[in-house]
């Protein structure tokens, strides 16, 4: 089975502030996807890490895939209240699917 | 450009009763995935189809059935219904080889 643990499971933060949240699994993953979710709605991808050690950077996200691809981070920068949602990872294995982890739930106040 | 579609948004089924999903993948894709998401889970996911067979299955039990016909679009049935089947029913595109998957906006099935 894999796994992946995501921590913090709930993160509220004011606006401005930065933020860090955790993907980590004893697994090793062909590619590590994350995306956000809004209630009720199904997940919109944000970006796709295969390399270890990648770093990718999508405007006021960072996203890094660990060196021994396990794990993952993501780090918002000034977050805006446009930023709250549930922060899903999921590792790609065997034939393209996925494992998740329970999300990171993000809320950023005004 | 369409992307992933899902039907219906929501359904309200019966302890016992069958349900049939359905599923468009994104256009040029030819993979879909079906996943199961109950309340404050994450994905779990159910089978995979490709070139209208099953390519893998996750851990469901056989009430968990699908179909995929030639315009790559899918179905999936769920016989006899629990009621913790309710949950956010979601289907994913892709390409046959290892590629991001896309995700529909789900069924929300409840059991009752």
């Amino acid at each position: 089975t894999q796994l992946l643990e995501q921590s913090p499971q709930f993160l509220s933060i004011q606006e401005g502030e930065n933020l860090t949240v955790y993907c980590n699994s004893s697994s090793v993953f062909s590619s590590l996807q994350w995306y956000r979710q809004e209630p009720g709605e199904g997940p919109v991808l944000l970006v796709t890490v295969v390399t270890g050690g990648e770093v990718k950077k999508l405007k006021r996200l960072t996203f890094q895939f660990g060196d021994a691809r396990k794990d993952s981070s993501l780090h918002i920068t000034a977050a805006q209240p446009g930023d709250t949602g549930l922060y899903l990872c999921a590792g790609a294995y065997g034939n393209n699917r996925l494992a998740f982890g329970k999300g990171n739930q993000v809320v950023v106040i005004p | 450009d369409a992307g992933v579609t899902q039907s219906p948004t929501h359904l309200i089924k019966t302890r016992g009763q069958q349900v049939t999903l359905r599923c468009s993948p994104k256009s040029g894709h030819d993979t879909v995935s079906w996943y199961q998401q109950a309340l404050g889970q994450g994905p779990q996911f159910i089978f995979q189809y490709y070139e209208e067979e099953e390519r893998q299955r996750g851990n469901f039990p056989d009430r968990f059935s699908g179909h995929q016909f030639p315009n790559y679009s899918s179905e999936l049935n769920v016989n006899a219904l629990l009621l913790g089947d309710s949950a956010l029913y979601l289907c994913a595109s892709s390409l046959a080889h290892p590629d991001t998957q896309y995700f529909g906006p789900g069924t929300r099935l409840t059991v009752l």
